[in-house]
């Protein structure tokens, strides 16, 4: 079965170091990863998406995530991190197969706190 | 006006209500999704609305009933809903046919059912 995990709650991080929220992934064919962000009281945001090609996928905000086929993991990055990346971060992988629209899978998501 | 507008963004309603959720999207896309967000779960997809299908998630209960008049709007009604229900409903849309097309999210309704 197709399925996406995010194997930590909450990651804590100081302000200035870098940061990484883990993703993992179990799809059959080639995986259409994701990530989004999610602040409090609002809808997901998307951050960057991997498709096909180079590995390493930049994104919005200073955000990028490293595709690791060998291990399905998509985790995602930033080399210094802010206050204000405090939220709530999804992985998502899209089901492969048929079918004109992405049906996402998601993750039960990380929650990043930045202290200043 | 730009983007997802969902209404109301929050609601309280009991067991034995009918209510509906409404969503819009201004961003000329000809798909449309619910899903519904609880505490410590994964998003769970709950219906998805193009011009070429329409997919609807068999674990979700028939009490959730899901409307798509056009490519513009989607409403989710509700009727003799349980307190495992409140949860945030949140409304995507994006551009079927691409498939690296993102998802597009409104804020979400916060249901509480009491």
């Amino acid at each position: 079965a197709q399925s996406v995990a995010q194997p930590e709650d909450q990651v804590n991080v100081a302000e200035g170091n870098p940061l990484t929220v883990k993703c993992t992934y179990s799809v059959s064919g080639n995986p259409y990863l994701f990530w989004y962000v999610q602040y409090p009281n609002r809808g997901l945001q998307f951050l960057l998406k991997y498709i096909t090609g180079d590995n390493l996928v930049k994104g919005s905000y200073g955000f990028e995530a490293e595709f690791n086929k060998s291990q399905t993991s998509f985790h995602l990055k930033k080399p210094s991190a802010l206050v204000s990346d405090s939220a709530l971060y999804f992985c998502a992988v899209r089901l492969p197969g048929g079918g004109a629209t992405n049906k996402l899978i998601f993750g039960t998501g990380t929650l990043l706190a930045v202290q200043p | 006006e730009t983007g997802v507008t969902q209404t109301p963004r929050h609601l309280v309603m009991g067991m034995t209500n009918k209510k509906s959720l409404k969503c819009e999207q201004h961003l000329g896309h000809n798909a449309m999704y619910w899903y519904k967000q609880s505490a410590k779960k994964p998003l769970e997809l709950m219906f998805v609305y193009s011009l070429e299908e329409r997919v609807e998630n068999n674990s979700v209960p028939s009490r959730f009933s899901p409307e798509c008049p056009n490519s513009s709007h989607l409403f989710l009604h509700l009727h003799t809903l349980q307190p495992e229900d409140s949860a945030l409903y949140l409304c995507a849309s994006s551009q079927a046919g691409e498939r690296n097309s993102p998802l597009h999210f409104g804020n979400g309704t916060r249901l509480t059912v009491t």
